[in-house]
């Protein structure tokens, strides 16, 4: 059975820094893209970044282009979202995805909360 | 950026009727590769998004048949045959045929 779960969301000031973390079980981690997905509280869905599954290639939002850096490591089967600068709007519950079927994102973790406050 | 446009914002429906939502792109989802990278996931209250349809109209692994996908270019429809209480929850289009990826606001199904 598939299984990402998501770790490092926490408070943190504006302009702060936070990692998170994604730990995939349940397939070969390295054969597959993996993207994060953030959701603001009662809001809708929106893409942050993609890595490829050697973790060569990665595109970015352009709301987190320049803070942001997502990279992986396939011995731990561990994806992650290295966060800088952080801003109000950042706040959001933070979902990893695997890159499925026909690009589809496949099951999800639960999510980690990113909270961004004074 | 591809712009995901979702129809209706809320969908009020009875039990055991059919319900349908719309999904407009602002350009072709058709990707150089030929295929069309349009899917459909559920979000349950309280809970993470699901994976439904994936390329327009293939059932995801564990779905129900009453839930079907159809449609080609920019315009695309997500239908459940008949509604069930467990359907509760907001559907999302996506693009992946671009980036950056994009999805739909998002519609909520709640009963009537």
């Amino acid at each position: 059975e598939v299984q990402l779960l998501e770790s490092g969301g926490g408070l943190v000031q504006p302009g702060g820094s936070l990692r998170l973390s994604c730990a995939a079980s349940g397939f070969t981690f390295s054969s597959y893209a993996m993207s994060w997905v953030r959701q603001p509280p009662g809001k809708g869905l929106e893409w942050v970044s993609v890595i490829g599954g050697s973790g060569s290639g990665t595109y970015y939002a352009d709301s987190v282009k320049g803070r942001f850096t997502i990279s992986r490591d396939n011995s731990k089967n561990t994806l992650y979202l290295l966060m800088n600068s952080l801003r109000a709007e950042d706040t959001a519950l933070y979902y990893c995805a695997k890159h499925d079927l026909g690009k589809a994102f496949g099951p999800w973790g639960q999510g980690t909360l990113v909270t961004v406050s004074s | 950026d591809i712009v995901m446009t979702q129809t209706p914002l809320s969908s009020p429906v009875t039990l055991g009727q059919p319900a349908s939502i719309s999904c407009r792109s602002s350009q072709s989802l058709v990707h150089s590769d030929g295929n069309t990278y349009l899917s459909w996931l559920q979000q349950r209250p309280g809970q993470p998004p699901r994976l439904l349809i994936y390329k327009i109209s293939n059932r995801f692994s564990g779905v129900p048949d009453r839930f079907s996908g159809s449609g080609a270019g920019t315009d695309f429809t997500l239908k459940i045959s008949r509604v069930e209480a467990e359907d509760v929850g907001v559907y999302y289009c996506m693009q992946a045929t671009q980036f950056p990826l994009t999805f739909g606001g998002g519609t909520k199904v709640e009963i009537k």
